[in-house]
This record gives C-alpha cells, structure tokens and sequence, in this order.
C-alpha cells in the first residue's frame, strides 16, 4: 500500500462546471476525510466518512458539494456548478479509528482552479 | 468559537539555529493537540499528538510541547531538510472525536 491517492492532482475548470474528485484511502483505514486548503490557510474540515456511512458534514460544504463513499473504499467529491471561490487545493486524509489518536494520513491533494 | 492560531507566521533560520514556533490555541476543553509537517504541493504529515499539559514528545531534531493554552515545537540545530510549513491542529471535548481544527501553519525555511 503507497498511501492515500487523490486524482487528478489539478484541475482547471470554467466557472459554472462540474467537477469530480476521487481518493483511494489506505485500504485498513475505516475513516476517510476530506479538507480543503487555500493558499497560507490550514486545512479546513469538510466531511468525514466511516465505513461507508457520511457522520459529520461541515457548514462550509454547500449544497453544491456532494460525497459518497460506496462500499467503504474509495471516496469522490463533487462540486457542482463551480464559482471562482472554490479554488483551492482539496485534501483528502484517512485513518485507523480516531484520527486525533492515530494521526491522518493526507493525500497530496487535488489543486482546484475555476478560471 | 474553537480557534487555532500561530506564530511567526514565517521563520528564516541559519542551518544549526536553534528556535520554536508557537501554537495557542482557544477551546472550551482540549481533547488533543496534533503537529503536522507539509511540504510545498503535498498534503501534511503527521509528527505528533499532545493530550495534556506538561507532555513531551520528540522526533530527531523536533520537540513538542504542551501547556494549558499553547503549545510549542522546538527545533534543536535545524539542517535545511526541516524548511517546510508546521501546521498545529487541536481536537475539542465538544466536536466528534473526528473533527480536528487546522491552524494556519509557520512557513520555515532553513538556510544552509
């Protein structure tokens, strides 16, 4: 196992597109998270997966923003009818039980640009 | 509001300069106080996790510490393998267990 995946690892898009993002998260790992960073920002929390139950959405994922995580694997991330302020790099992250005690493992990120 | 703030905000160090970054953080009760290391272009990575005041943990040149408000990485004689951005995140008593709050991180660069 190499990690956690995120592809693609950039985006550029037209405002008012869809896009779709996707993370394979390590394999034993039951938690899967996705954050979002902009330039000189800590990540921010977006959503969290366990198994394939969605548990905690944040406020900032609007209703633009969809996830799934089918089968407790793989996860995507969708944005919808994209606005310039979407653009950021997306990380996703997964863990062994609770992150806070065992750390997150990020992928390297999807970079976001809505021209 | 749980909040996460550090500083400096960037840190220019000599190669063997000796310095620490400051975590402080605002939160009703802490469960957990976590570092991480990114790189330009990849996602952070994991150093440490601090649950009370007074712990200690240490990675080769890093040492983190804890107290009831802030938090501290000490960096012992830097080599130029340690630039990078230190992100400190927290955990709140009242958030989930998988909520954790970034900080938004000290730019350090170490010159050889």
């Amino acid at each position: 196992d190499t990690g956690v995946s995120q592809d693609p690892r950039h985006k550029i898009t037209k405002r008012g597109q869809n896009v779709t993002f996707r993370c394979d998260p390590i394999s034993e790992h039951n938690r899967l998270y996705w954050y979002r960073q902009t330039l000189g920002q800590g990540p921010e929390f977006l959503t969290y997966f366990q198994n394939e139950a969605q548990l905690e959405k944040s406020r900032l994922l609007s209703d633009r923003f969809s996830a799934e995580r089918p089968k407790g694997s793989f996860s995507t991330l969708e944005i919808q009818r994209t606005e310039q302020g979407d653009s950021a790099m997306y990380l996703c992250a997964s863990s062994l039980g609770h992150g806070a005690n065992y750390g997150y493992t990020f992928g390297s990120g999807t970079r976001l640009t809505v021209v | 509001e749980d909040q996460v703030t550090q500083s400096p905000e960037a840190l220019r160090l000599q190669e063997g300069e000796s310095s620490s970054l400051n975590c402080s953080y605002t939160v009703s009760g802490l469960r957990g106080l976590f570092w991480y290391r990114q790189d330009p272009g990849k996602g952070p990575e994991f150093l440490f996790t601090l649950y009370s005041a007074g712990e200690e943990k240490e990675k080769e040149r890093l040492k983190a510490t804890l107290t009831k408000k802030e938090s501290f990485l000490h960096i012992t004689a830097p080599k130029p393998e340690d630039s990078a951005t230190y992100l400190c995140a927290v955990q709140a008593e009242e958030t989930s267990y998988d909520k954790v709050i970034f900080g938004p991180g000290t730019s350090l660069s170490v010159i050889p």
